[in-house]
């Protein structure tokens, strides 16, 4: 089974903090994303990235960047943390392979992230 | 860019009863894959169904089928025998190729005892 792991399930910061949160698949996937879900929104894409060192700004990049310097591991940065950043970030990867189960994504469990 | 709508912010459903979600999307493109995700509370996301674009036939996985409608852009699922289980935020989601995910904005379903 491909397991997708966040570090944290839940965190608490300080405005203006510099935060990490990691994002780790151990199926050799050669695609990684970040979401991030708040209510009525669904999820909206951060970033992603189709390889190691390759990265990709999606549909809200403001305020946050990425790491990717593993195949396996990519991380999400937030450079100095603000209160509209408290939401549920979540991760995904994929595989290029065109199998019985191709372009499916993969989520980790999520880490919830507050601001004060 | 694709576009993704759930137009049903919540519903309900009593036990063993069948509910349908409902999903439309905009695309120009004629190959690409759709996909229903389930998020119970507090749990991981994971993969109800997928359809091919190019099939027509609609796909079906145990108790959860869809209604694929390509003319139409209408995806939606059916879900049949409710159970207390199957209680989650429900995700619509579109893709093309090797790009990511275009999700809709979720249906909360509940199920009544």
């Amino acid at each position: 089974d491909v397991k997708v792991t966040q570090s944290s399930r839940y965190l608490v910061k300080r405005t203006g903090e510099k935060v990490f949160l990691e994002c780790v698949q151990d199926m050799d996937h050669e695609n990684m994303f970040w979401y991030r879900q708040d209510p009525g929104l669904g999820l909206r894409l951060i970033y992603f990235s189709y390889d190691v060192k390759m990265k990709e700004k999606g549909d809200i990049p403001e305020g946050y960047s990425v790491s990717r310097e593993k195949k396996e591991r990519f991380s999400l940065i937030l450079e100095s943390a603000s209160t509209n950043q408290t939401s549920m970030y979540l991760c995904a990867s994929s595989s290029i392979s065109q199998g019985e189960w191709s372009y499916e994504q993969y989520f980790g469990p999520g880490t919830r992230l507050t601001v004060t | 860019a694709q576009t993704v709508t759930q137009s049903q912010p919540e519903m309900s459903v009593q036990e063993a009863e069948t509910v349908t979600l409902s999903c439309t999307y905009d695309t120009s493109e004629s190959d690409y894959y759709l996909f229903w995700y389930k998020q119970p509370p507090s749990r991981q996301m994971i993969l109800v169904i997928r359809q091919e674009a190019y099939k027509q036939q609609n796909a079906t996985e145990n108790r959860f089928s869809v209604n694929f409608q390509k003319a139409a852009k209408s995806f939606s699922l059916k879900i049949s025998d409710s159970q207390l289980g199957d209680a989650a935020m429900y995700f619509c989601a579109y893709r093309r190729g090797n790009t990511p995910l275009v999700f809709g904005k979720g249906t909360r379903l509940s199920v009544i005892a």
